[in-house]
Parts: structure tokens; C-alpha cells; sequence
């Protein structure tokens, strides 16, 4: 069972059109981190969102973390070739499990030139 | 290059044979975790050490898997008697306490 849910698990959109993924839970997390991973290679942290309501700018990617902080959105304007991988979600409960991470499947980007 | 490193970054074995990976963490992070990724799926927690002490092992983790720290620096992971299912990218990460972590490149490990 994935605490993470992750939507759409494929996306697929041409150059310059703008997108967002979600990542949901019926759990709380203290935090919660966007990795994106490229083929072979491991996950490369984009950014941890920590307050309920946080919003978070990385040039033309932008994350949201839900009030109740069990869900978040990353949106990207203009999508570029460059943006192509596997975007991934991961909660981090501090509480229970002292620091390990649960991510969700992932969604997969594919930006056509 | 002051990242996470693994090695090998990939291992092709025989069904029943002992394979041994090895992470070096980031210098300054005390906390390291082994996670398993396979195909279409997310990172799944393997085991995770604060310095030379191995806190928690998840039931993933069966007695055929054995993950040592022994000066807490470098951290290996041991998979005895190979099955097909082990099939999977193993990957490190560290941290500082409750910072975030920062994963390697990943071992690729196939059996056959």
C-alpha cells in the first residue's frame, strides 16, 4: 500500500505548455520533499516544503503544500525538453519513524520538443 | 565531487551468489539510509544508521540482507544467496539529523 499517491503516472506534453502533478496522503508528514530522477541515476532533491499552506518557487517550477499538510502540488510553466524525468514525492514522518522517507510512484514527464 | 557515491554502479550476478555494495556518505552527515527502487515503483526504505548504529530495519529487509556501518563513515549492504526478485537499483542517501537527504547515483543490480 502507498501512502503517497501520485497523479497522472504519465504525462506526456509538447514544449512550452504548462502542467501539474499532485501527490496525495491521508496521512500527515513533517515534511515533504520533490526529488526528480533521470534514467539510471538517483533522485535529485528539488525541494522540502515544511508549513502547512507553504508555497515554494524554483525559477519556473512552483510547489504548494496543503493546509492540512498531507497533500502537495508541483506545477511547471513553459515546460522545456529539460524537464523530462520521473518526479517523485516523499513524506517524512518524524514522529513515528525518525527521519526515513515514503515516497510515492512517481510520475513520469515527457516534454517534446 | 562531494556527493554520495556508490559502487559499483552496476552488478550483474548469478541466481544464489553473495553480492556486496558499498556507499561513502557525505563527509559532515551522520545519518545514512539504503533504500530499493524497482521498475515503476518509488524508493522503498531498506534500513538507516545514525552514525555506526543501525537504528531501524524494515521487514523488506529479510535475513539474507545484512547492512554494516562500522566506523560510521562508509556503509555496505550485503545480499547472500541471490534470488531474482533482488533484482533492483539500491540506493544510499545521508543526512544531517533531520536535514534532508541526499541520495547516490545508485547500484544497478541484476540476477540472473
Amino acid at each position: 500500500t502507498q501512502l503517497l499517491e501520485q497523479s497522472p503516472q504519465f504525462l506526456s506534453i509538447q514544449e512550452g505548455e504548462n502542467l501539474t502533478v499532485y501527490c496525495n496522503s491521508s496521512s500527515v508528514f513533517s515534511s515533504l520533499q520533490w526529488y526528480r530522477q533521470e534514467p539510471g541515476e538517483g533522485p535529485v532533491l528539488l525541494v522540502t516544503v515544511v508549513t502547512g499552506g507553504e508555497v515554494k518557487k524554483l525559477k519556473r517550477l512552483t510547489f504548494q503544500f496543503g493546509d492540512a499538510r498531507k497533500d502537495s502540488s508541483l506545477h511547471i510553466t513553459a515546460a522545456q525538453p529539460g524537464d523530462t524525468g520521473l518526479y517523485l514525492c516523499a513524506g517524512d514522518d518524524r514522529g513515528s519513524t525518525l527521519g526515513r522517507l515514503y515516497f510515492g510512484r512517481g510520475t513520469q514527464l515527457t516534454v517534446w520538443p | 565531487d562531494t556527493g554520495v557515491s556508490q559502487d559499483p554502479r552496476h552488478k550483474i550476478t548469478k541466481r544464489g551468489q553473495n553480492v556486496t555494495f558499498r556507499c561513502d556518505p557525505i563527509s559532515e552527515h551522520n545519518r545514512l539510509y539504503w533504500y530499493r527502487q524497482t521498475l515503476g515503483q518509488g524508493p522503498e526504505f531498506l534500513t538507516y544508521f545514525q552514525n555506526e548504529a543501525q537504528l531501524e530495519k524494515s521487514r523488506l529487509l529479510s535475513d539474507r540482507f545484512s547492512a554494516e556501518r562500522p566506523k560510521g563513515s562508509f556503509s555496505t549492504l550485503e545480499i547472500q544467496r541471490t534470488e531474482q526478485g533482488d533484482s533492483a537499483m539500491y540506493l544510499c542517501a545521508s543526512s544531517l539529523l533531520w536535514d534532508e537527504q541526499f541520495f547516490g547515483p545508485g547500484t544497478r543490480l541484476t540476477v540472473l
